[in-house]
């Protein structure tokens, strides 16, 4: 079975630009979830999506946003980027609702904001 | 919301000997903790979890205990390999909002 794949794997972008990241899930899983990692910060939830429908949403700004489309594949769109965005974004898909099951992590997008 | 604190920060210890990562939480509701390896440059992978029904659980050279009444977890390494060194995230996550809440990460080394 492929894994949990990221496009693209790296992007750079100034400040005021937005950006979307890509996620493809597992085959079969239906629940998406993206996280920012930093090094100060460490691991922390954005939101998640399970049958196209945003289930919870972490501590982050309105600028932050997603979807899922009837694959499951997922979309994260960052708008209005600061310095502060610059980070290595994750997504994890699981069977069902990811935060209280096992969750398969792909490789990341690493944004860096100029 | 959910606090999770994981200590120690860095951990340094010969092949061989065991490692003990300890994580606590502070929301009662919490009823599962996965805990994940991410090595340099990787995806963090689950090595392990537990959830509130069970005090342990065991897989190998790994082992995690779990006490709901001083809401606490910890990760036990045993014989420690070059291998293992990595960053080991811990979690909680609770029933309700299924929101998992990450520790800021152990980074183990392991010298051979």
């Amino acid at each position: 079975k492929a894994g949990v794949t990221q496009t693209p794997r790296y992007l750079i972008k100034t400040r005021g630009q937005q950006v979307t990241l890509s996620c493809s899930p597992i085959s079969g899983h239906r629940s998406v979830s993206w996280y920012q990692q930093t090094p100060g910060q460490g691991l922390q939830f954005l939101f998640e999506y399970f049958s196209e429908t945003q289930r919870n949403k972490g501590n982050f700004p309105g600028r932050f946003s997603g979807r899922q489309f009837s694959n499951s594949r997922s979309e994260m769109n960052v708008s209005t980027l600061e310095l502060g965005d610059s980070a290595l974004y994750l997504c994890a898909s699981s069977l069902v609702q990811g935060g209280n099951n096992e969750q398969f992590f792909g490789p990341g997008t690493r944004l860096t904001v100029l | 919301g959910e606090n999770v604190e994981q200590h120690p920060s860095t951990l340094s210890v010969q092949e061989g000997d065991s490692a003990v990562i300890k994580c606590t939480y502070s929301d009662s509701a919490s009823n599962y903790f996965p805990w994940y390896k991410q090595e340099l440059g990787k995806r963090p992978q689950l090595i392990i979890d537990i959830r509130s029904n069970v005090g342990e659980k065991k897989d190998q050279r790994i082992a995690v205990t779990l006490n709901k009444t001083a809401k606490h977890f910890s990760l036990h390494i045993t014989e420690t390999q070059p291998e293992d060194s990595a960053v080991y995230f811990c979690a909680a996550s609770d029933g309700g909002s299924y929101i998992p809440t990450f520790g800021r990460g152990t980074s183990l080394i392991v010298h051979p």
